[in-house]
C-alpha cells in the first residue's frame, strides 16, 4: 500500500536489549525523520535524513543508531534500550521539492522498555 | 535553539463556543505547520502557513500566521464535539543548506463538552 508504515506498531523489550524500529515509505520523499512523544514534551526529534546515506542528529539522539541505505527504509535502533527510551515513536517523510515541504506521519510504534 | 509555546496546553468549552490556541516562538521562522492528533493516533496536517500574513480556514478552524510578532493563532468557531483532539503547531527553521526541521510545541488537549 502506499504511504508512509511502521513495524513494528507495538513493542515490549527488556532493559539492555537491542530493538529495531522500522520505516518505509512509497513516495520517494527526499527526507525522512524520527520523533518521540512522552507526555508533556510533545514531539522531540531524534534524528533525520535528507537523502540517502545522509543523516543528522535531532534533540534528542543519544541512545539511538539511523541508517539510510535506500530512499524509503529509515530504520532506528536502540542499542541498548533503557526505560526512559519508552516511548511512542513516530515516522515522518517529506518531499523536497514541494513548496509546502510538509511532513507526512506514520502510524507509530508504541515501544515499552521493561 | 527554537522554543515553541503553546497556550493554552488543556482546554475544554462547550459546544458552540469559540476560542484560540495561541503558538508563540522564539527565533526567525518562514513557515508554520497546524497538525492534529486524535487520541492513539498520528499525526494529521491541517494547515500550511507559508508567509506573513497568511490565513487559512477549514470548516470550524482557521489559523493565520504573524512572522514578525512569531506567532500563530488557531481559532475555533462554534465548536462541535468532533473537534476534541491535540494541536500541535510546529514553525519550521532552516537549521543549515537544505536542511529543513520542524520544532514542535507540547500541544493543546482541546475537550469539547455537550
Amino acid at each position: 500500500d502506499a504511504g508512509i508504515t511502521q513495524s513494528p506498531r507495538y513493542k515490549i523489550t527488556e532493559t539492555g536489549r537491542q530493538v529495531t524500529l522500522m520505516c518505509h515509505q512509497t513516495w520517494s520523499h527526499s527526507y525522512m525523520f524520527w520523533y518521540r512523544q512522552d507526555l508533556g514534551h510533545g514531539l522531540r526529534l531524534i534524528y533525520y535524513s535528507a537523502a540517502a546515506d545522509i543523516t543528522d542528529k535531532g534533540e534528542v539522539p543519544d541512545g539511538y543508531v539511523v541508517s539510510r541505505s535506500k530512499t524509503e527504509n529509515f530504520p532506528l535502533t536502540l542499542e541498548s534500550a533503557t526505560r526512559s527510551q519508552t516511548s511512542v515513536y513516530f515516522c515522518a517523510s517529506s518531499e523536497f521539492s514541494t513548496l509546502s515541504y510538509e511532513q507526512y506521519f506514520g502510524p507509530g510504534t508504541r515501544l515499552t522498555v521493561t | 535553539e527554537l522554543k515553541v509555546e503553546q497556550n493554552p496546553l488543556f482546554l475544554s468549552m462547550q459546544e458552540g463556543k469559540n476560542y484560540t490556541i495561541y503558538c508563540n516562538y522564539s527565533t526567525t521562522s518562514d513557515r508554520l505547520y497546524w497538525y492534529r492528533q486524535d487520541p492513539g493516533k498520528s499525526l494529521e496536517s491541517l494547515f500550511v502557513l507559508l508567509s506573513n500574513g497568511a490565513v487559512k480556514q477549514e470548516g470550524r478552524l482557521m489559523a493565520s500566521l504573524d512572522t514578525k510578532a512569531r506567532l500563530s493563532t488557531l481559532h475555533i468557531t462554534a465548536a462541535v464535539h468532533d473537534l476534541s483532539a491535540t494541536y500541535f503547531c510546529a514553525p519550521r527553521i532552516d537549521s543549515g543548506g537544505s536542511n529543513y526541521k520542524l520544532t514542535f510545541g507540547k500541544g493543546t488537549l482541546l475537550t469539547v463538552n455537550p
